[in-house]
């Protein structure tokens, strides 16, 4: 069975600092998927990640995959008030017909 | 608006009734997806469509769930006698899958399901 784990499962920070949230599994994917999440609405997705060691960047937001594509790391810097929010890793197995694999979610408060 | 839609947004039933849930994918998509999530975790698999073809049930899907994408356009997700487990944010999602390694899913705004 195939399981992410995302880390930290909570994060509040001030606004202006840097974090990491962590996604990491012992099972290969073929992409990974990130998305946010507001209370009551569905996932928005935010960036595929494809390629072994490939790097995104969205504004103030660095999405790096692992080189042997089994973890991944979101990176915000100088979060903001509107970074709040329940950040979601999903993963596509190869031949799984697509559906995703998610991690269980990191709630991130950033306070004035 | 051309994003994925769901109706109901929100869902109050009794326990053992029948409840039948939504789902409009954007237009041009061929697959289209059905997870659960349950408060404070990330969204499950149920199940999944290639056009009309329902190519995969999860575990979790019991013999009182259904799902149907009769002209591979709209799915509807049925929960006949439901239970107090049932509760749950439903979401649908959908994606066109053209032989690439990989295919993004986008995601509806979901129907949370209340079973008193």
């Amino acid at each position: 069975t195939q399981l992410l784990e995302q880390s930290p499962q909570f994060l509040s920070i001030q606004e202006g600092e840097n974090l990491t949230v962590y996604c990491n599994s012992s099972s290969v994917f073929s992409s990974l998927q990130w998305y946010r999440q507001e209370p009551g609405e569905g996932p928005v997705l935010l960036v595929t990640v494809v390629t072994g060691g490939e790097v995104k960047k969205l504004k103030r937001l660095t999405f790096q995959f692992g080189d042997a594509r089994k973890d991944s790391s979101l990176h915000i810097t100088a979060a903001q008030t509107g970074d709040t929010g329940l950040y979601l890793c999903a993963g596509e197995g190869y031949n799984q017909g697509g559906k995703l694999i998610f991690g269980q979610g990191t709630e991130l408060s950033v306070k004035p | 608006d051309t994003g994925v839609s769901q109706d109901p947004r929100h869902k109050i039933t009794k326990r053992g009734q029948n409840v039948t849930f939504r789902c409009d994918p954007i237009s041009e998509h061929n697959r289209l997806y059905w997870y659960r999530q349950t408060l404070g975790q990330g969204p499950e698999f149920l199940t999944y469509f290639q056009n009309e073809a329902q190519l995969e049930k999860s575990r979790l899907l019991s013999d009182r769930f259904s799902a149907e994408r009769p002209k591979g356009s709209f799915s509807t997700l049925e929960i006949q006698r439901t239970e107090q487990g049932d509760s749950a944010m439903y979401l649908c999602a959908s994606s066109l899958s053209i032989g690439t390694t990989y295919n993004e899913q986008f995601f509806g705004p979901g129907t949370r399901l209340t079973v008193l």
